[in-house]
C-alpha cells in the first residue's frame, strides 16, 4: 500500500459503546497524527507519535479517547461509552520525519453515534 | 480551535476561470500547507510553503505567502470540473525555541465549485 489507510470507513455506534479505529501509516513515517473533522469544518488536531512515543494528547476531547501506537507503526484510536458528540471523521496522517513535514491524509473513518 | 480564516466561505465559477482562495492566521508560523478535499474523502496534499518563501507554483496552482500580514492565497488558473472541491489551508507553527513536530492548525476552508 503506498498511502495511509484507515479501517473501518465507516462505523455506526449506540450511545455508550466503545470503539477503536485503526489506522496504517506509509511505511517507515515516524510521525502518525489523528485528527477529528467535524461536519463543515476543518480537521481539529488530537493526538501526535512520534515512533511509538505519543508526545502530544492535547486535542483528544475527555479521557474517554485514548491512542496508541505501541510498535511504532499501525496506530488505534479508541473512543470509550461514545456520545453523540463525537460523530465526525477520524482522519489520520503520517509524515517521513519529525518536524515541519508535509503529512499524507487516509482517507478517514466516518463515525455515527446514534 | 481553528487559527485560520478563510475566505471566502465558498466560491463558484465557470470552467477556464481562475479561483483565488485567501487564508489569514494569527501566530508566526514555520509553514503554511494547503490541501484539497473532495466530498466523503481524506485531504490531499496541494503545496506546501515555507515562512522564508513568498512564492510557489505547481502546476496550475500558484501560492504567496505574506508573513507580515499573516496570510496567503491560493490560485488555480484556468479551473476544471474536476477541482470542485473545499480547499483547506494548515498551518504548522514555529518553534518556540524546541522541537516543533508540526502539528497542523487548519482554517474552516473554501468550498469551491466549478461549473462546466
Amino acid at each position: 500500500g503506498a498511502g495511509v489507510s484507515q479501517s473501518p470507513r465507516y462505523k455506526v455506534a449506540k450511545r455508550g459503546q466503545d470503539v477503536a479505529l485503526r489506522c496504517d501509516p506509509i511505511s517507515g513515517h515516524v510521525s502518525l497524527f489523528w485528527y477529528q473533522q467535524a461536519l463543515g469544518q476543518g480537521p481539529e488536531f488530537l493526538t501526535y507519535f512520534q515512533n511509538e512515543a505519543q508526545l502530544d494528547k492535547s486535542g483528544l476531547p475527555s479521557d474517554r479517547f485514548f491512542a496508541e501506537r505501541p510498535e511504532g507503526s499501525v496506530s488505534t484510536l479508541k473512543i470509550q461509552r461514545t456520545q453523540q458528540e463525537d460523530s465526525a471523521v477520524y482522519l489520520c496522517a503520517s509524515s517521513f520525519r519529525a518536524g515541519q513535514e508535509t503529512q499524507y491524509f487516509g482517507p478517514g473513518t466516518r463515525l455515527l453515534v446514534l | 480551535s481553528q487559527q485560520g480564516e478563510e475566505d471566502p466561505q465558498a466560491l463558484s465559477i465557470q470552467e477556464g476561470e481562475n479561483a483565488t482562495m485567501n487564508c489569514s492566521y494569527k501566530t508566526s508560523i514555520n509553514n503554511l500547507q494547503w490541501y484539497r478535499q473532495n466530498s466523503g474523502r481524506g485531504l490531499v496534499h496541494l503545496i506546501l510553503i515555507r515562512s522564508n518563501e513568498r512564492e510557489k507554483h505547481s502546476g496550475r496552482l500558484r501560492v504567496t505567502l505574506d508573513t507580515s500580514k499573516k496570510s496567503s492565497s491560493l490560485l488555480i488558473t484556468a479551473s476544471r470540473a474536476a477541482d470542485t472541491a473545499s480547499y483547506f489551508c494548515a498551518t504548522a507553527l514555529a518553534n518556540a525555541g524546541g522541537t516543533s513536530y508540526g502539528k497542523l492548525t487548519f482554517g474552516q476552508g473554501t468550498i469551491l465549485t466549478v461549473h462546466p
